[in-house]
Order: C-alpha cells, then sequence, then structure tokens
C-alpha cells in the first residue's frame, strides 16, 4: 500500500510568487490534513479535509492560503503571494474514516521564500 | 491556554544507553497521546498511542510510554538505543472533542553516539 506522497519535496520561490503544493493521501482515506513547521517552533495544525468537505480550517494563517481537496482525492494548497514567514515544511497527513486518530503523514514538502 | 511540553530540545545519547523522553500537557480533559518519529528524510511515522486503559503502551521498534494522569505525563523509554534510533521525537495530543486536529511539542533531537 503505497503512503501519503507530497510533491514537490522541496520548492524556492521568490517573495510574491505563487506556489501551490500537492498532497496524494493513501488511497480510501476520508480525512486528509495540512501542517506546518516554520523554522525552529512546533508543528502546526493547518487545516482538516473530510472528503471534499473542509472540516476544521481554523489553523490557516491568512487569505494568502487556499486548500482544495476536489473529488476528495488529492488535495493542493496554494500559497499566493507567498511571502519571507511563509518558509517552512509542510505535512501532508491522513486517516481513514470517522474518529481515525491515527494520522499517517508525508514525507513533508519545504518550501523557501527568499 | 492548552499546551504540549517537550523540555529537552536535545539529547545525545550512548550506543545501548537507555533512553527517556518528556512530555507533558495541559489539557482541560485527558486527551489522546501520541509520540512520533522523524528519521532524516522521512515522514513522521507513529510510533504508539494511548486512548485509554493500560496506563503502559507498548509500540513499534522497542519504544514504550507511560501515561501518568496526576502530572499530565507521556514520557517515553527504550531500554537500549540504537544508531538508527537517531531521529527527532515529537509527542502530540488530540482533544477528545476535536479528534482530527493533533498538536505538537517542540520536538526532541536524539543524537546516538557510538
Amino acid at each position: 500500500e503505497a503512503g501519503v506522497t507530497q510533491f514537490p519535496s522541496h520548492s524556492v520561490i521568490e517573495k510574491g510568487q505563487t506556489v501551490t503544493l500537492r498532497c496524494d493521501p493513501i488511497s480510501g482515506h476520508d480525512n486528509l490534513y495540512w501542517y506546518r513547521r516554520v523554522m525552529g517552533k512546533e508543528i502546526k495544525f493547518l487545516l482538516h479535509f473530510v472528503k471534499e468537505s473542509k472540516q476544521d480550517e481554523s489553523g490557516m494563517p491568512n487569505n494568502r492560503f487556499l486548500a482544495e481537496r476536489t473529488g476528495g482525492t488529492y488535495s493542493t494548497l496554494k500559497v499566493q503571494p507567498a511571502e519571507l514567514e511563509d518558509s517552512g515544511v509542510y505535512f501532508c497527513a491522513s486517516s481513514p474514516g470517522a474518529n481515525s486518530y491515527e494520522q499517517y503523514f508525508g514525507p513533508g514538502t519545504r518550501l523557501t521564500v527568499t | 491556554a492548552q499546551s504540549v511540553t517537550q523540555p529537552d530540545i536535545h539529547i545525545t545519547v550512548s550506543e545501548g544507553a537507555s533512553l527517556e523522553l518528556r512530555c507533558n500537557y495541559s489539557y482541560g480533559a485527558t486527551p489522546y497521546l501520541f509520540w512520533y518519529v522523524q528519521s532524516p528524510g522521512q515522514g513522521l511515522q507513529l510510533l504508539l498511542k494511548y486512548f485509554s486503559g493500560d496506563t503502559l503502551v507498548q509500540g513499534i521498534k522497542g519504544f514504550e510510554a507511560e501515561f501518568k494522569r496526576s502530572q499530565s505525563s507521556f514520557n517515553l523509554r527504550k531500554p537500549s538505543v540504537h544508531w538508527s534510533d537517531a531521529a527527532e521525537y515529537f509527542c502530540a495530543v488530540a482533544p477528545t472533542d476535536s479528534w482530527g486536529k493533533l498538536q505538537f511539542g517542540a520536538g526532541t533531537q536524539v543524537v546516538v553516539t557510538p
């Protein structure tokens, strides 16, 4: 069974540009989560999808971040326009069904904004 | 405010020695508790979890953790570390009423010396 995959593994962009991160969850997992770790800080929750619906987006930092999960499969996280403080590692995770607490994480995308 | 504390940012341990990583939480009710490990270049892997029941939890790779309600702690232990245990370890909690939203500690980097 394939794990959670994320693309790209590393992205370097200039301030003001747009970047789109992609996450493919484990097949059949209804729940998809995005987290972010800014350098030197804790891993922070961004949002939680149940199928294609946003269950909880309380961790999204501001309206420059847009997450989508069309068709309840893969998800994208777009940052537009990127700022320096957006640099960090973005993790995606998935879990099977309702009340499934065990989340399976991808390797992360390292975003560097210069 | 709800919090998860890993007081040790960095620990160095000799191969074959025992390891204990500390985790304390501050929540209104006992949350669900997890330990994750991130090896270089890898995603976060779940080592073990505690939901209820026996307060000593066995996990993968020879790790165990003990839940102590009176101390609001969930410390991770391994009797004898191997060089492959060098990694970053994260304690995480999930409120029982917000199951999709993991809150992480800052992480403990473990270095294993020969």
